[in-house]
């Protein structure tokens, strides 16, 4: 079962305009929601996370908006740059302690056009 | 150099064969993670651990082995390649839990793997 769906699966952006990338989970017990940033021929890097006891949280041109009721977060990048044409991935951890694992989306490929 | 490693980098095999695909890291990192990446499929976990001696299977553990007698290595095997086992393999590692910080995970940079 795909507990993290994520969409668009791919996204064109013009450059200085808004990229908005959005995950969906199905289930509560989560309580770490990250977003990774792959450039072609890296691995994954971590670009910003939230946890669930808070609605927003900004990090230069990226926000992260987190809806817990409609159980769906996003990733907002303002005044997109060709540097960021990547692929993005939203993440989620179950709560607990003892549990560390990540499950992620299918990944968006941004591309931005100058 | 300091970081998380992984060798080779590129790797062609045969089906039927025997691959090992080694991880290192050097931050002393409690957990480790073995993912595979394919189109269409973003991420997935092989295998993870959150110590020398104790592994877990993750969401696709089947044909794969892994062993942890060190706490800075993390091999993973495919005992018998198959073609559907092509792929780029990531291993990565956690901090133990401490800090505001400690769920990020850090990413090596991948083996890509080719079964004919």
């Amino acid at each position: 079962q795909q507990q993290v769906k994520q969409s668009p699966q791919s996204l064109i952006v013009q450059k200085g305009g808004i990229s908005i990338i959005n995950c969906a989970y199905e289930n509560t017990a989560f309580d770490y929601f990250p977003w990774y940033q792959q450039f072609p021929g890296k691995g994954p890097a971590l670009l910003i996370a939230i946890r669930p006891d808070v609605s927003e949280k900004k990090e230069g041109r990226f926000t992260i908006s987190f809806n817990k009721s409609a159980k769906q977060f996003s990733l907002h990048i303002m005044d997109s740059q060709p540097g960021d044409s990547a692929t993005y991935f939203c993440a989620v951890k179950p709560a607990g302690a003892g549990s560390y694992q990540l499950t992620f989306g299918k990944g968006t490929k941004l591309s931005v056009i100058p | 150099d300091a970081g998380i490693t992984q060798s080779p980098r590129y790797k062609i095999t045969e089906t039927g064969r025997q691959v090992t695909l080694m991880c290192h890291q050097t931050w002393s990192h409690s957990y480790m993670f073995w993912y595979r990446q394919d189109l269409g499929h973003g991420l997935r976990l092989i295998y993870y651990s959150a110590a020398a001696d104790i592994t877990d299977k993750g969401e696709v553990p089947d044909g794969y082995v892994v062993s942890r007698s060190k706490t800075e290595n993390f091999p993973l095997t495919l005992e018998s390649a198959t073609r559907s086992q092509t792929s780029v393999y990531f291993c990565a590692s956690r901090r133990p839990a401490r800090g505001a910080s400690y769920n990020e995970q850090f990413f090596g940079p991948g083996t890509r793997l080719t079964v004919l």
